[in-house]
């Protein structure tokens, strides 16, 4: 079975600090990462994926996370944060490879909320 | 872009009422997902679908069942709410073997 551990329930932050979100996961096989961002009032958005390749990937608005797998880690970055980056992100595994017995089905984290401060 | 509408944003229901909530997705995926998202607990799994007629419990189906009578449609039923099913309800869908979701705006139920 797979979990995901999301380290902090709020991060607060200010306007053009730095921020790290924290996930870690469990899974039995190899797997696929996902971070989703939730703004307020609306459905989860795709912010960047780990398939396979590179282990570190980046989002078009300035995210990165990096995959390690000796430490089964997935944590999410940005150098320097703006107000708009406050949300909800999640942290989503599925077991990579698994085809049809999983059907790409996704364990989430528990959420973090990034709050940006002006 | 994939798009997946669900029927209602907001929703309020009496205690034993018959619950509907609907889901549709443009982009021809096999695959449908109904998840229910509580503060502090992240998204859980209710049902999922792999293709027409067909489904599968996810991690907390008690209380709930589903109906995918169409490729494009897939229903999310509470054959009688309770409170404790007062969440937000999000749908998604994912292409065959592919691991990315596409979620829906969501559903905000309130069961009184």
């Amino acid at each position: 079975a797979q979990s995901v551990t999301q380290l902090d329930s709020q991060v607060p932050v200010f306007e053009e600090a730095p921020v790290e979100l924290r996930c870690n996961y469990s899974s039995s096989v190899s797997v696929y990462l996902f971070w989703y961002v939730q703004y307020p009032n609306q459905g989860l958005q795709l912010l960047l994926k780990y398939l396979s390749g590179s282990t570190l990937v980046e989002s078009i608005n300035g995210f990165e996370a990096e995959f390690n797998k000796s430490q089964t880690s997935f944590h999410l970055r940005k150098p320097s944060v703006h107000i708009s980056d406050t949300a909800e992100y999640f942290c989503a595994v599925t077991g990579g490879g698994a085809g049809g017995t999983s059907y790409g089905k996704l364990t989430f984290g528990q959420g973090t909320i990034l709050t940006v401060h002006p | 872009d994939v798009k997946v509408t669900q029927s209602s944003r907001y929703l309020v229901k009496r205690t034993g009422e018959k619950v509907f909530l609907e889901c549709v997705q443009d982009m021809d995926h096999e695959n449908m997902f109904w998840y229910r998202q509580d503060p502090g607990l992240g998204l859980r799994l209710i049902y999922f679908s792999y293709d027409v007629k067909m489904k599968e419990k996810g991690d907390i189906p008690e209380g709930y069942s589903v109906s995918r009578e169409k490729k494009e449609r897939f229903s999310l039923i509470l054959e009688s709410a309770s409170t404790n099913q007062t969440s937000m309800y999000l749908c998604a869908s994912s292409l065959g073997a592919e691991p990315e979701q596409y979620f829906g705006p969501g559903t905000r139920l309130t069961v009184t």
